[in-house]
């Protein structure tokens, strides 16, 4: 157990939807991370968030939106959703994105499923 | 932008047999982290390697960095039927801040233990 929560595990939802994705990090973590892993793309950076704010952005789409509040935990927002979107979304998280090489501990992912 | 080319995509190995795995950068490597996944599951951290010419063990799993070949080896001796997954090697981008950012990963490689 990596100490990374995301909610809900699978989620199955129709074309042109909206969908929110939640991650608790670990335990004294500030920074959270969010990839999208598909059979044709692999495993992609789409954003961090830093302290609540963000810090990179990655290859996200615009129709594709996160934040991070007070107490850390992040959510993932997709909206219009498309067939291409379903792959699994994870979120990871480290304990300070300045000056150190932090390890990335990952969740055990959001399967998106679009019909 | 950065691509991470692993090598081999896939690989069986008997169980007991010594492997190999290599990740080849298109960029300078600042950072090179290694996970292990098992299908549909999260990522688990395995080994970051920071320094051109490190080299680091974890029981049976060995990781070195070659800085000026822009490559990293994973090499696993004497393989067990846990071993068998999905190895991801991924590349830190250094932030203005002096740490890194979200993680290029490779496709990468996977990997079959037959008894």
């Amino acid at each position: 157990d990596s100490g990374v929560t995301q909610t809900p595990k699978h989620l199955i939802t129709a074309t042109g939807q909206r969908v929110t994705l939640r991650c608790s990090p670990r335990s004294g973590d500030l920074s959270v991370y969010w990839y999208q892993q598909s059979l044709d793309q692999g495993l992609q950076f789409l954003i961090q968030y830093y302290n609540g704010e963000e810090r990179a952005k990655g290859n996200i789409l615009e129709r594709f939106s996160a934040q991070q509040f007070p107490d850390l935990h992040s959510e993932l927002n997709l909206s219009s959703l498309e067939l291409g979107d379903s792959a699994l979304y994870f979120c990871a998280s480290s304990v300070s994105a300045q000056g150190n090489w932090n390890i990335q501990y990952f969740g055990a992912g959001t399967r998106l499923s679009v019909l | 932008s950065q691509e991470l080319e692993q090598s081999p995509q896939s690989l069986i190995v008997q169980e007991g047999k010594n492997l190999t795995i290599n990740c080849t950068s298109s960029k300078t490597l600042y950072g090179l982290y290694w996970y292990k996944q098992k299908y549909g599951e999260g990522l688990i951290f395995l080994m970051m390697l920071q320094k051109g010419g490190e080299e680091k063990s974890h029981e049976k799993i060995t990781a070195k960095l070659d800085e000026k070949k822009q490559q990293s080896s994973l090499h696993i001796t004497a393989s067990q039927p846990s071993h068998a997954g999905i190895y991801l090697c991924g590349a830190a981008k250094p932030n203005s801040g002096g740490g890194a950012d979200g993680l290029t990963f490779g496709k990468g490689t996977h990997l079959i233990i037959q008894p």
